[in-house]
């Protein structure tokens, strides 16, 4: 079946670091890719997606792009602040219905 | 727009009891889900619709029951709560068309334990 796999947290940083979190994914087909973030005691929110390969999604100085030869969806950020401390989450749909989740990646930043 | 709306917040129960988590959205999406988060697996769907009267399966629906009898409102009923069914629950919606076509939009979500 259809799965994703994300780096393995915690990530600790300190302010202006570079982030990564890297995200691959199993599917028959070519699915629809996002990364969700939930804030600490709040539910998930779209950060960014993609629909197609090469596709680049970025919002909030995040990016990530599609690559369809490596499977994979990456998020990157080149200087993060201590409010994008959050769990991060990568994940594919091929409907409007069913995402497929990665496990979360717990990404806390330090002043 | 409220967006999506879950209530309660919190719950406990002893095992065996049986309850409802309510969930309504607001932006007259077609779609929409209940997935469970637990401690490092991500999220997962337990039911979803794709419109009022339609509901089917997901990844993890038994001890879960669904009905939509409108476009507004998909609660999700736990039929005699176990230990296992101790998680956090979210309930999803999407519009199905538009330039938002295929993102889900979250509610604040419900914790639920269970002893």
């Amino acid at each position: 079946g259809d799965s994703v796999t994300q780096m393995e947290g915690p990530v600790t940083l300190s302010e202006e670091a570079f982030l990564t979190i890297n995200c691959t994914y199993t599917a028959t087909g070519y699915p629809s890719l996002f990364w969700y973030v939930q804030y600490p005691g709040e539910g998930l929110q779209l950060l960014l997606k993609a629909t197609k390969a090469d596709d680049k999604g970025s919002n909030k100085g995040f990016e990530a792009t599609y690559r369809k030869e490596t499977t994979s969806f990456h998020l990157e950020k080149g200087s993060v602040q201590v409010s994008d401390s959050a769990v991060y989450f990568c994940a594919l749909s091929f409907n409007d219905y069913k995402l497929s989740f990665g496990a979360g990646t717990t990404v806390t930043v330090r002043a | 727009n409220a967006g999506v709306t879950q209530t309660p917040k919190f719950q406990v129960l002893k095992t065996g009891q049986s309850m409802t988590l309510q969930c309504a959205q607001d932006m007259n999406h077609e779609y929409m889900s209940w997935y469970r988060q637990d401690p490092g697996m991500g999220l997962r769907l337990i039911h979803y619709s794709v419109g009022a009267g339609i509901t089917d399966q997901g990844e993890v629906p038994n001890g879960y029951n669904v009905s939509r009898s409108t476009t507004e409102d998909f609660p999700l009923r736990l039929l005699s709560a176990a230990p296992s069914q101790t998680s956090v629950y979210f309930c999803a919606s999407s519009p199905g068309q538009g330039v938002s076509y295929n993102e889900q939009f979250f509610g604040p979500g419900t914790r639920l334990t269970v002893l």
